[in-house]
């Protein structure tokens, strides 16, 4: 079954403490993303990465680290998680670059950082 | 700056009611446009992605359609069903290439359904 995995699925981690969420697809996509939704201001772009070590930041990508080593895996990173990254985070796939093409999400990753 | 609003915010009807969502967008030049739906606590699963060249997209009880002209597009719901109760989201992928490449898809806020039995 093509789909794109996340974990974990609910996080509550405290302050300053080094934490990475895990993301991976089976579908040999190419494209990958990170979104962060939050109440009022729906989902945003926090990374994405065209390939295997090519990343680049989308509109909120501050506190955030991610890498491609390997093409089916792109790990989100928080080196120092602050309470303002508290969120529902979603990693996207895609075949190939947008816009043709149809985005596959994860099955999010609530994050609670007190 | 693509813009992407939907509303209303919060729907709730009672089942069996035939029933449209509404998706409008700033840029008139989309290429598609992605309908998802969101349970609570739960992922986004696609329903439907219309291309630019086509007015419309059928996925069972489901369909989408796309005006570029007028910046809009509708899911129509038919015969609701208590099941249906979710958060439904459009989206329009951005891409730009140059100078510096941006991949991303632009949400709506959603509009929270709820179908009474």
């Amino acid at each position: 079954e093509a789909q794109v995995t996340q974990n974990p699925r609910y996080l509550i981690t405290v302050t300053g403490k080094k934490l990475t969420v895990t993301c991976s697809q089976n579908m040999n996509h190419e494209y990958m993303s990170w979104y962060r939704q939050d109440p009022g201001l729906g989902l945003r772009q926090i990374y994405y990465s065209m390939n295997v070590e090519v990343t680049d930041k989308g509109d909120v990508p501050e506190g955030y680290k991610v890498s491609r080593k390997e093409k089916r895996n792109f790990p989100l990173i928080l080196e120092s998680p602050s309470p303002n990254q508290t969120s529902l985070y979603f990693c996207a796939s895609t075949n190939r670059g947008l816009p043709n093409t149809e985005a596959f999400f994860g099955q999010g990753t609530r994050l609670t950082v007190v | 700056k693509q813009e992407v609003t939907q509303i209303p915010a919060a729907l709730s009807v009672p089942e069996g009611e035939n029933l449209v969502l509404n998706c409008s967008f700033t840029d008139s030049a989309i290429y598609n446009l992605q309908w998802f739906r969101q349970d609570p606590g739960k992922g986004l699963t696609s329903l439907l992605l219309i291309q630019s060249s086509q007015r419309e997209q059928t996925s069972g009880r489901l369909n989408a359609s796309l005006d570029k002209s007028s910046g809009r597009s509708t899911l129509y719901i038919a015969a609701s069903q208590p099941g249906d109760s979710a958060t439904y989201l459009c989206a329009d992928p951005y891409s730009s290439i140059t100078p510096r490449g941006s991949e991303k898809l632009v949400f709506g806020k959603g509009t929270k359904l709820t179908v009474n039995p």
